[in-house]
């Protein structure tokens, strides 16, 4: 198995406080995704990564922002959590853009 | 709007019955991929399809990816309780606007029962 972890794996917060979720990565592979999942929308990239310092946006970024300091590791962080952003965030990594991905086992994020 | 559609998005069936999940878009895919996964997990990588046409088999699964690269199917035979998960295709877009994208479909949720 890919060596992918992420940290929480559970949380529950507050409307309005900060959130950072992180996906260490054992692999040194150049490409890490953020994804959240939410039932009957499959899953949606929120951000991605190419390399250190190197980010993009995805097709459900607003209100997520990410940093990547370091080849292992790759955070979002959502600046004033929403109920709206209440979901499952996923991680993966890839050798190459959008060539198969390997993925952590997810996050669950409750936001009250 | 969903570029992949994936139907049925739930499917409930009994042990040693036959089944069939499809992926199906207006767009084309220069590859696609599907993936299992199980509840607490993440998914897992189950197969990638890259030539129109193509079937590939794995033990009782069999992928097919259409003759024109816009839709692809799973087909399990014999589907047994410990297939029960959660199948999601995926494909990379050739062209147009959303060229290079990699997109999800909504998922299937199978259910074997004994």
């Amino acid at each position: 198995d890919a060596g992918i972890t992420q940290s929480p794996r559970h949380k529950v917060t507050e409307t309005g406080t900060p959130v950072t979720l992180r996906c260490h990565q054992t692999e040194n592979h150049r490409y890490m995704y953020w994804y959240r999942q939410d039932p009957g929308h499959g899953l949606r990239l929120i951000h991605y990564s190419y390399g250190v310092k190197d980010t993009d946006k995805g097709e459900v970024s607003d209100g997520y922002s990410v940093s990547r300091s370091k080849t292992e590791d790759f955070l979002l962080t959502l600046e004033s959590a929403t109920s709206s952003q209440t979901s499952v965030y996923f991680c993966a990594i890839s050798e190459y853009r959008n060539q198969p991905q390997h993925f952590g086992d997810g996050t669950r994020l409750s936001i009250l | 709007t969903q570029l992949l559609e994936q139907s049925p998005q739930f499917l409930s069936i009994q042990e040693g019955e036959n089944l069939t999940v499809y992926c199906n878009s207006s767009s084309v895919f220069s590859s696609l991929q599907w993936y299992r996964q199980e509840p607490g997990e993440g998914p897992v990588l189950l197969v990638t399809v890259v030539t129109g046409g193509e079937v590939k088999k794995l033990k009782r699964l069999t992928f097919q990816f259409g003759d024109a690269r816009k839709d692809s199917s799973l087909h399990i035979t014999a589907a047994q309780p410990g297939d029960t998960g959660l199948y999601l295709c995926a494909g990379v877009v050739a062209g147009g606007t959303s060229y290079g994208k990699l997109t999800f479909g909504q998922g299937t949720i199978l259910t074997v029962h004994p």
